[in-house]
């Protein structure tokens, strides 16, 4: 059954604190693993697409990295308007996405 | 650029009661989900149409749900009757056609439903 489990489920950083989520998956034949963000009372906003292992993306502090097991969201040097819940994705079955719970970040000025 | 728009925010019901979302998806997008997002938990997809057809409704349970997009835009879920565990933000998103960019999906703000 494909699969997606997130780690930690909550992570609460000082400002400027560094850290890494983890995102695990279990799909045959990977096709793409996505991240997104979702603040509370909105939904998710999307933020990158990895298609292959070794690649990586970047928007400002976060930095999205991929290998065939894993995929990690690294934050440098957070801010307080990072916090946000992180939800990681893959294409399933057929047509469908299937969505990991999330790790929700506190940062903390 | 105006992005998906769902009504209403939230409603409360009680349960056996039937409710009704309503979803705009982004102009030019082919394909529209509706996602059920238990607190505390990710997004499980209930449908997914492409344009009018429905492509992917295996986790939607359809002896209480049921869900139309008209024309290939608007969309409505519809709830009937409604249970306790139907508690949840019910969720709509919407994307391009093209196989790479399908994955990039924009969502709406969500409608949380509240059955008593």
């Amino acid at each position: 059954e494909d699969q997606v489990t997130q780690s930690p489920e909550a992570l609460r950083l000082q400002e400027g604190e560094s850290s890494s989520l983890n995102c695990s998956y279990t799909v045959s034949g990977l096709r793409g693993l996505f991240w997104y963000r979702q603040d509370p009372g909105k939904g998710p906003e999307f933020l990158f697409t990895l298609y292959s292992a070794g690649e990586e993306k970047e928007k400002e502090r976060l930095k999205a990295t991929l290998t065939k097991k894993e995929s990690f969201l690294h934050i440098t040097a957070p801010k307080p308007e990072d916090s946000a819940t992180y939800l990681c994705a893959v294409p399933g079955e057929g047509f469908k996405t299937i969505f990991g719970a999330g790790t929700r970040l506190f940062v903390k000025a | 650029e105006a992005g998906v728009a769902q009504s209403p925010r939230y409603k409360i019901i009680e349960k056996r009661q039937s409710v009704a979302f309503w979803c705009n998806p982004i102009s030019g997008h082919a394909t529209l989900y509706w996602y059920q997002q238990i607190l505390g938990q990710g997004p499980k997809l209930l449908i997914q149409f492409q344009n009018n057809g429905v492509v992917d409704d295996s986790q939607l349970p359809k002896d209480r749900f049921s869900a139309e997009r008209l024309k290939g835009v608007d969309s409505t879920l519809k709830i009937q009757p409604a249970k306790l565990e139907d508690s949840a933000v019910y969720l709509c998103a919407s994307s391009f056609l093209s196989s790479k960019r399908a994955y990039e999906q924009y969502f709406g703000p969500g409608t949380r439903l509240t059955v008593t």
